[in-house]
């Protein structure tokens, strides 16, 4: 199947710093990706979704001005969590999928963040 | 509104026995079902799916699911069981969209251990 990578793979950062997450598709064109959190032992949970060059689109409940989500190309999206604090330490899940209706959700290896 | 429930939390299973992992989802239309398997430290990797056809869906690493419009069930099973099969198992309904489906609705997955 179709690859998606992410990175970084594990981040730490301080409280009220802001932190970048890579979701790419490394051999197909993805015109949208998903992102993902998934706390301990719990399933994913939806949190946006972005099509490539327009504008995301959230689930409700999430902050769109704290989770900062990029589509600019057709093989990278990018979700930045600002002002960071603890209770956004989760991991993070990236999916990708191509143009068709029917396409198959390909996931990335997820990020962990922690933020002390 | 869509929904999947996964009624068991955790299974325990003898290596070479069968498998089978209950799926039950929530849905007005014609669903487009999935069941990813998520191992530590790895994405979600698609088993299979179902769109339309026949109810009994081939997977890869010898898995099956059998759709039950009747049941609103989507049960996902293996004959015999390896030891590499110890993983998350998420089932997953596809809210639809024209022609196809768009974002994925998750169960809270079912933690498989298999015994030696």
């Amino acid at each position: 199947g179709a690859v998606v990578s992410q990175h970084p793979s594990r981040v730490i950062c301080k409280s009220g710093t802001s932190v970048k997450i890579e979701c790419r598709s490394l051999d197909f064109q993805a015109t949208t990706m998903f992102w993902y959190r998934q706390f301990p032992k719990k399933s994913l949970m939806l949190m946006a979704t972005s099509n490539e060059g327009s504008k995301a689109t959230y689930e409700q409940g999430v902050e769109k001005d704290k989770f900062l989500i990029n589509h600019a190309s057709l093989t990278l999206s990018t979700l930045t969590v600002t002002s960071a604090h603890p209770e956004d330490s989760s991991f993070y899940i990236c999916s990708a999928r191509g143009t068709g209706p029917r396409e198959t959700q390909y996931f990335g290896p997820g990020t962990r963040l922690l933020v002390l | 509104a869509q929904s999947v429930t996964q009624p068991d939390i955790h299974i325990t299973v003898s290596e070479g026995a069968s498998l089978e992992l209950r799926c039950n989802y929530s849905y007005g239309a014609t669903p487009y079902l999935f069941w990813y398997v998520q191992s530590p430290g790895q994405g979600l990797q698609l088993l299979l799916k179902y769109f339309s056809g026949d109810t009994l869906v081939q997977g890869i690493k010898g898995f099956e699911a059998e759709f039950k419009r009747s049941q609103s069930s989507f049960n996902l099973r293996k004959p015999s069981v390896h030891w590499s099969d110890a993983a998350e198992y998420f089932c997953a309904v596809g809210a639809a969209r024209s022609g196809g489906y768009n974002k994925l609705i998750f169960g809270a997955g079912t933690r498989l251990a298999v015994h030696p």
